[in-house]
């Protein structure tokens, strides 16, 4: 059975950083493209990043090059999202997840509040 | 980047109608979309993948068409369970998109 399981998430102040990681299990973890969608209280959903499963190529949406980074352990099969200079706006849960043709699953998600 | 245009943003609806929701693409992506559904407090979970096909295990009366710029999701006879926000995602091309959702309330 394939489990995606987010951590990482909390409060942080404005300015400050964040790792999150998603433990993967039940697949080979090489074979699929992992992204991160995240999703403001209230809100619709909004593609953040996808990494290939070898990790040689990373993919952002525009307005997240920069601040964000993605990056995959293939010996720990878990998935990262580094995330600097936090704004009140990236308060959101955050999923990764497998979307492909083949195959889509998501994580639970991890929340992300940002406030002093 | 493709730009997905989701429409309507809400509609109210009765057990047992036909709904039916529409994603534009800003440019052609052949047949590489989704449709998901997303209950509070829950992550999606994919419908339609491919347009058209149906994930496993997802109700008959789900539906996809569509391919090119124009596609749609019906739901032939909406039921209890059906009440939800659906959401169409692109996947021919990076950045992903996702449109912008379509609650479906109770009328």
């Amino acid at each position: 059975e394939v489990q995606l399981l987010e951590s990482g998430g909390g409060l942080v102040q404005p300015g400050g950083s964040l790792r999150l990681s998603c433990a993967a299990s039940g697949f080979t973890f090489t074979s699929y493209a992992m992204s991160w969608v995240r999703q403001a209280p209230g809100k619709g959903l909004e593609w953040v990043s996808a990494i290939s499963g070898s990790g040689g190529s990373t993919y952002y949406a525009d307005s997240k090059k920069g601040r964000f980074t993605i990056s995959r352990d293939n010996s720990k099969n878990t998935l990262y999202l580094q995330v600097d200079s936090l704004r009140a706006e990236d308060t959101a849960v955050y999923y990764c997840a497998i979307i492909v043709a083949a195959a889509d699953y998501w994580g639970q998600g991890t929340l992300v509040t940002v406030s002093s | 980047d493709i730009q997905m245009t989701q429409s309507p943003s809400s509609l109210s609806a009765s057990v047992g109608d036909r709904v039916t929701i529409t994603c534009r693409a800003s440019q052609g992506i052949r047949n590489d979309l989704g449709w998901y559904q997303q209950k509070p407090g829950k992550a999606p979970k994919r419908l339609i993948y491919a347009a058209s096909s149906l994930q496993s295990g997802v109700p008959s009366r789900f539906g996809g068409s569509g391919s090119g710029t124009e596609f749609t999701l019906t739901i032939s006879s909406l039921q209890p369970e059906d009440f939800a926000t659906y959401y169409c995602l692109q996947h021919n091309s990076y950045p992903r998109t996702f449109g912008q959702g379509t609650k479906v309330e109770i009328k």
